[in-house]
């Protein structure tokens, strides 16, 4: 069956870097388009970014726009979140997700002095 | 970007009908903007009900359906269930960008 795991999060202080990462398996990782997705404590899902299938176009949220930067290894079957200069509202639960049918258990990431 | 508005909350009662609705800042709710409906339940990770408006997964209980209704996404329930009870979060395209929807809570009582 489709399965994404995250890994990566942790606790990081504020203005420094942290870089996600999604295991896909049970499908062929190289034809989709992936998301990330985060959620803040107590509050909503709020979309990311996303990548195409071969990695040639990517888009952002306005929020995280010329600070994150999403990629692929699709030799690995793996998808990745570059987060620099990290802000204490960037906590939140990162899951990465084929939304059609599929999102990971997510990884939480603290950002606090 | 886009802002997505959703019901922040209704209730329906065991077995009744409920429909959810999710607007756009932009315009009516087309199917180009490939509507999704996705659940998440207290404590779990998100899971998608619906995609391309009226899509189904072999998961997606049969009282759930999704439509287009009046300018707007429409995600109804019949015959709610108390397993039912969760968050309810619409999710549309914008030409590359996506934006999700505040969500809605929905109690079954």
């Amino acid at each position: 069956q489709v399965q994404l795991v995250e890994s990566g999060g942790g606790v990081v202080q504020p203005g420094r870097s942290l870089r996600l990462s999604c295991a896909a398996s049970g499908f062929t990782f190289s034809y989709y388009t992936m998301h990330w997705v985060r959620q803040a404590p107590g509050k909503g899902l709020e979309w990311v970014a996303i990548i195409s299938f071969d990695g040639s176009k990517k888009y952002y949220a306005d929020s995280v726009k010329g600070r994150f930067t999403i990629s692929r290894d699709n030799s690995q079957n793996t998808l990745y979140l570059q987060m620099n200069s990290l802000r204490a509202e960037d906590t939140a639960v990162y899951y990465c997700a084929r939304v059609d049918i599929a999102w990971g258990q997510g990884t939480l990431v603290t950002v606090s002095s | 970007q886009a802002v997505v508005t959703q019901e922040p909350s209704l209730t329906v009662s065991p077995g009744g009908t409920v429909t959810l609705t999710c607007g756009s800042s932009t315009g009516p709710v087309t199917s180009g903007q490939y509507p999704y409906w996705i659940q998440q339940r207290p404590g779990q990770a998100p899971r998608t009900l619906i995609y391309d408006t009226n899509n189904k997964h072999s998961w997606t209980p049969a009282r759930f359906s999704g439509s287009l209704l009046g300018g707007k996404a429409a995600l109804t329930l019949s015959g709610a269930q108390p397993e039912d009870e969760a968050e309810y979060y619409c999710l549309f395209s914008y030409s590359g960008d996506w934006v999700f929807g505040g969500g809605t809570k929905l109690t079954v009582l």
